[in-house]
């Protein structure tokens, strides 16, 4: 069974731009998460979808948004980029929402410069 | 609001035991995680406590008390190839996951 694929892998974009990051789950996992991940904060939650449904939000601005398609795969846009939102960006995938163990890609390393 | 505290950084020895700790305080608890993250890898899952007590899987074991917010995360027979960052994660009243900044753990020969 394929694991979680992310597209792309490196990114590099100017401030002021914006970007679009591609998730496929596994076969059959309904849920993706996304999650940013700086040096020493540790992995932020930023939504999860279900079944093309946002079902859980974390405390990001609007400028972060995503979307779940029919089959499962997923996007995560950010408008207006700035420094700070310089990290890599995970996304995992799970059978539910309650499922014991989420299953994460290699996520994609955005710079912004 | 909600909080999640684990040791930044700690250092053992291969062969050794070594215990991180996780303490907790979140809105509900649905579970709690916990995931090993290789220096520019993706994080893998390790285990996973609902009820109070040890999980023993391996050279791995984890352990919670629900009525202390606490956990820990025991590696016996340290090996080099444990040197990584350790996420602790609980899952709340609204089954998001909150997780922990991670504990670097370095092993030394």
């Amino acid at each position: 069974k394929a694991g979680v694929t992310q597209t792309p892998r490196y990114l590099i974009k100017t401030r002021g731009q914006q970007v679009t990051l591609s998730c496929s789950p596994i076969s059959g996992h309904r849920s993706v998460s996304w999650y940013q991940q700086t040096p020493g904060q540790g992995l932020q939650f930023l939504f999860e979808y279900f079944s093309e449904t946002q079902r859980n939000k974390g405390n990001f601005p609007g400028r972060f948004s995503g979307r779940q398609f029919s089959n499962s795969r997923s996007e995560m846009n950010v408008s207006t980029l700035e420094l700070g939102d310089s990290a890599l960006y995970l996304c995992a995938s799970s059978a539910s929402g309650q499922a014991r163990e989420q299953y994460f890609g290699p996520g994609t390393r955005l710079t912004v410069t | 609001g909600q909080n999640i505290d684990q040791p930044t950084e700690m250092t053992a020895t291969e062969g050794a035991i070594v215990q991180i700790n996780c303490t907790y305080q979140t809105s509900g608890f649905n579970g709690l995680f916990w995931y090993q993250q290789h220096a520019g890898e993706a994080p893998t899952f390790l285990s996973y406590n609902v009820l109070d007590g040890l999980e023993e899987k391996g050279r791995f074991s984890s352990f919670l008390s629900r009525s202390k917010g606490y956990s820990y995360l025991l590696l016996k027979e340290l090996q080099m190839k444990d040197s990584a960052s350790y996420l602790c994660a609980v899952r709340d009243s609204n089954y998001q996951l909150i997780w922990g900044a991670g504990t670097k753990l370095i092993i030394k020969p």
